[in-house]
Formats: C-alpha cells, structure tokens, sequence
C-alpha cells in the first residue's frame, strides 16, 4: 500500500540554521508534491508546490527538492527563525483530479 | 476575502450519538474536501465534494457521509460514533480540485467523543 514517511520525531536546531525535512514515499508515483505548514490548532497552510518533472523549486528562505528515483523529497528552511516552529507536513497527488494523500508530519523547533 | 470557516469549532459526543460538522468555503471555490486528522493516524482524506456531486471518497465506513449545497457548503455527518472517531475534522477548499490547485484548509472542528 501506498507509504509516506516523515520523521516522527521532532527537529530541533538553533535559530540561524538551515532546517532540512524529509518525507520519503514508497509504493506510489505521484505527479505532484505538496510541503504545508500547520501551527497548533490550526489547519495546514500550503507553503510549495513541486512537480515530478522539477527537480527543485524555491520560495523565498524555503526550498524543496524532489527525487523520483530515491523516491525522496527535502524541505529546506534557510536562515531559520523561532516563528518557523511548527509541524511541516508533505502530501503527494497523482494528476488528474485524485486525492492528497499526506505524510503525519515533522515538528520543527527553532531555538533563540 | 474571508477564509474557510468551519463550525462548531469544538464538539463534545458522546458514544452512539450522531453528529454533522459545516464547512463554508471560501467565495467562489466549489471544491470542498474532508480530512480526519488525529495523532496517530494523521490527515486522512474522507470525501471530496465538487458542484454538489462527490467525486472522490476515501478510505472510510458508510457511517462517514457528506452533502454539498448549491451555494458550495458543505457538511459532513458521522452516525454511530465510536471513540475512535475523536479527531480533528478538516474541510479544505479550491476553486478546482486538480492537482495543483492550492487547497485551503479550515481552523477544523475538534470532535471528542465520550
């Protein structure tokens, strides 16, 4: 069955740093991969968008790269700040008009 | 322009009872679609609704249903409910469900239920 996998446990890193997530995938070919971002109690927030033909993609402090052979997408955050803490989740689609299907996410912790 | 609301924001049940959730979506989007979100199953897809036809469905019993309105709202109803269907409900919207279409998700309803 399809298999998204992002690391359970939280990443903590100092304020300045670069931020790197992984979310790996397996059993599933999609068209299209999503990052979002979601604060505690709130619903997810759509950050980037990267297709199976690109291999990276930024925005700003964020970048996301996408590897359909490793099967592997990273989600980088450049210059990382406190206000970056949250849980980033990645969500993988097919084209057409399928459904997200998406990872439980990381916590990310930037320190002061 | 507003965002997606959903209401109740929380919801307390108890086992055996039903329940039915809303979600107003943002002006002009039509696509609205439903995700269970708890910890240790995370975001599953429920149902996705578009022109009041459900066009896709996931992975849930018949006791997980949905409608969509003309006006595009939607809700979503859940009879029976057991203790497992604790969890944050999701409604997220689009004005086109294709696949790089962004979606733009509600502050949920918090369902617990007793």
């Amino acid at each position: 069955s399809q298999k998204i996998e992002q690391n359970s446990e939280a990443l903590n890193i100092q304020e300045g740093k670069t931020a790197t997530l992984t979310c790996n995938y397996t059993n599933y070919s999609p068209a299209y991969l999503q990052w979002y971002r979601q604060d505690p109690g709130r619903g997810p927030v759509f950050l980037l968008l990267i297709r199976e033909n690109e291999k990276e993609k930024r925005k700003e402090r964020l970048k996301v790269t996408f590897d359909t052979t490793l099967k592997q997408s990273l989600f980088h955050i450049t210059a990382s700040q406190p206000a970056d803490s949250a849980t980033y989740l990645c969500a993988l689609t097919n084209s057409g008009y399928s459904t997200l299907t998406f990872g439980k996410g990381t916590m990310l912790l930037v320190s002061p | 322009k507003a965002g997606v609301t959903q209401t109740p924001r929380y919801l307390i049940k108890t086992r055996g009872q039903q329940v039915t959730l809303s979600c107003s979506p943002i002006s002009g989007h039509r696509s609205v679609s439903w995700y269970q979100q708890t910890p240790g199953q995370g975001l599953q897809f429920l149902f996705e609704y578009f022109s009041e036809t459900q066009r896709n469905k996931g992975n849930f019993p018949g006791r997980f249903s949905g409608r969509q309105f003309s006006n595009s709202r939607s809700e979503m109803n859940v009879s029976t409910l057991e203790l497992g269907d604790s969890a944050l409900y999701l409604c997220a919207s689009s004005s086109n469900r294709g696949p790089t279409d962004t979606q733009y998700f509600g502050p949920g309803t918090r369902l617990t239920v007793l």
